[in-house]
């Protein structure tokens, strides 16, 4: 598996529900980043959480981090429509590389 | 918006063609990013300068070439391109420290024919 991979790949979901994805990683991290792409846009940032951090909330999303397990999870709660989109999560070492790596992304969908 | 912009957003060009994609941020950065991204693989990195200086190449082939002449703007001057390099090309633009928060722009969508 890849660096900053998420699962599942695609979810669909009905409005209200709330939508659970999870990033898994590799090496050591310092901080870990999710992002949120709709279709054939830009990134935006959502959420940061650092290595020292377990949990982090922002409106109607919550971050986990678990770095023994190398893990991270990202719950949307009573999702919209609006929501619909790529979300990403990205690992950074801290070492100012600049280097951030990217998963495959999961692409979840609201239904009205 | 986020405070970097792409031009052009859609971009078709035949193999034989030269284009430069254009990027400029309003953020006061220091570093721009090139990012390529293709169906079902992840965003890859391909070029990075801080304070204009290139400090990241990710072996990518020579028909891609980047400009960074102030740190405002990024371009990638693209020739010679090949079907398989078709892809939305993203540039970033973060302010470097310990935490790296990057800004995306829109996008080109780059179709090779």
């Amino acid at each position: 598996s890849q660096q900053g991979e998420e699962d599942p790949q695609a979810l669909s979901i009905q409005e209200g529900e709330n939508a659970t994805m999870n990033c898994s990683y590799k090496t050591s991290i310092n901080n870990l980043q999710w992002y949120r792409q709709n279709s054939g846009r830009g990134l935006v940032h959502l959420i940061l959480i650092r290595s020292n951090e377990r949990e982090k909330h922002s409106g109607r999303l919550r971050v986990t981090l678990d770095t023994s397990k190398k893990s991270s999870s990202l719950l949307i709660t009573a999702s919209r429509a609006a929501d619909t989109a790529s979300y990403f999560c990205a690992t950074g070492d801290g070492t100012g590389t600049y280097k951030y790596i990217f998963g495959t992304g999961t692409r979840l969908k609201v239904l009205a | 918006e986020t405070g970097v912009t792409q031009t052009p957003r859609h971009l078709v060009m035949g193999m034989t063609n030269k284009k430069s994609l254009k990027c400029e941020q309003h953020l006061g950065h220091n570093a721009m990013y090139w990012y390529k991204q293709s169906a079902k693989k992840p965003l890859e990195l391909m070029f990075v300068y801080n304070f204009k200086e290139q400090t990241e190449n990710n072996s990518v082939p020579s028909r891609f070439s980047p400009e960074c002449p102030n740190s405002s703007h990024l371009f990638l001057h693209l020739h010679t391109l090949q079907p398989e390099d078709s892809a939305l090309y993203l540039c970033a633009s973060s302010q470097v420290g310990e935490i790296n928060e990057q800004f995306f722009g829109p996008g080109t969508r780059l179709t090779v024919l």
